[in-house]
């Protein structure tokens, strides 16, 4: 059984970067590859970007394009989720999940972690 | 304003059947499968059919999803308690090369 664990809860100032780790066990996300999803206080979802590591370079939503960086270390099942240049608007629980990249659903998903932007 | 278009509601009694649409376009449900998700208020959402109309293994045969053209509907048969969720569409979408949700529906069992 996957499972997908991620970091704990961030309290950062508006401006700063944070960077959200997603460990998986019990099965490997090379070929499936790892989504970022986020949802704000009382909202949907939204589809950050994804990775598929055989497959290359990671995607992001047009949104996010330039503040959000995704990566995975394979030798580690880590993936990583960085986005930068903080504001309040960007207080949300943050979902990695595997799959979504190019289609395929979002079978396993993390805890979820919380990003509060304050200053 | 989300690109997948769901009623933000819907309701039904125990052993009802509900329906839920979700409503695209051309680029994503047009042209690609639709995914639903069911999520309980603080918990991760959790898969419950893909490829339009396939059901991992565990979820129920209650659950069951369909694809037409441009929308894609959910149907929960038997309703139960349990089934109080908020619900999710997405679907891939190519023009926007990446994926996009519906805005979500609240299922109150009464």
């Amino acid at each position: 059984q996957v499972q997908l664990v991620q970091s704990g809860a961030e309290v950062k100032r508006p401006g700063s970067s944070v960077k959200v780790s997603c460990k998986a066990s019990g099965g490997t996300f090379s070929n499936f590859g790892i989504s970022w999803v986020r949802q704000a206080p009382g909202q949907g979802l939204e589809w950050m970007g994804g990775i598929v590591p055989i497959f290359g370079p990671a995607g992001y939503a047009r949104k996010f394009h330039g503040r959000v960086t995704i990566t995975a270390d394979e030798s580690t099942n880590i993936a990583y989720m960085e986005l930068t240049s903080l504001r309040s608007e960007d207080t949300a629980v943050y979902y990695c999940a595997r799959g979504g990249f190019s289609g395929g659903p979002l079978d396993y998903w993390g805890q979820g972690t919380l990003v509060a932007v304050s200053s | 304003q989300s690109v997948l278009t769901q009623p933000p509601s819907a309701s039904g009694t125990p052993g009802q059947r509900v329906t839920i649409s979700c409503s695209g376009g051309s680029s994503n449900i047009g042209s690609n499968t639709v995914t639903w998700y069911k999520q309980v208020p603080g918990t991760a959402p959790k898969l419950l059919i893909y490829s339009s109309d396939q059901r991992p293994s565990g979820v129920p045969d209650r659950f069951s999803g369909s694809k037409s053209g441009t929308s894609g509907s959910l149907a929960i048969s038997g309703l139960q308690s349990e089934d109080e969720a908020k619900y999710y569409c997405a679907a891939w979408d190519d023009s926007l090369s990446g994926v996009v949700f519906g805005g979500g529906t609240k299922l109150t069992v009464l």
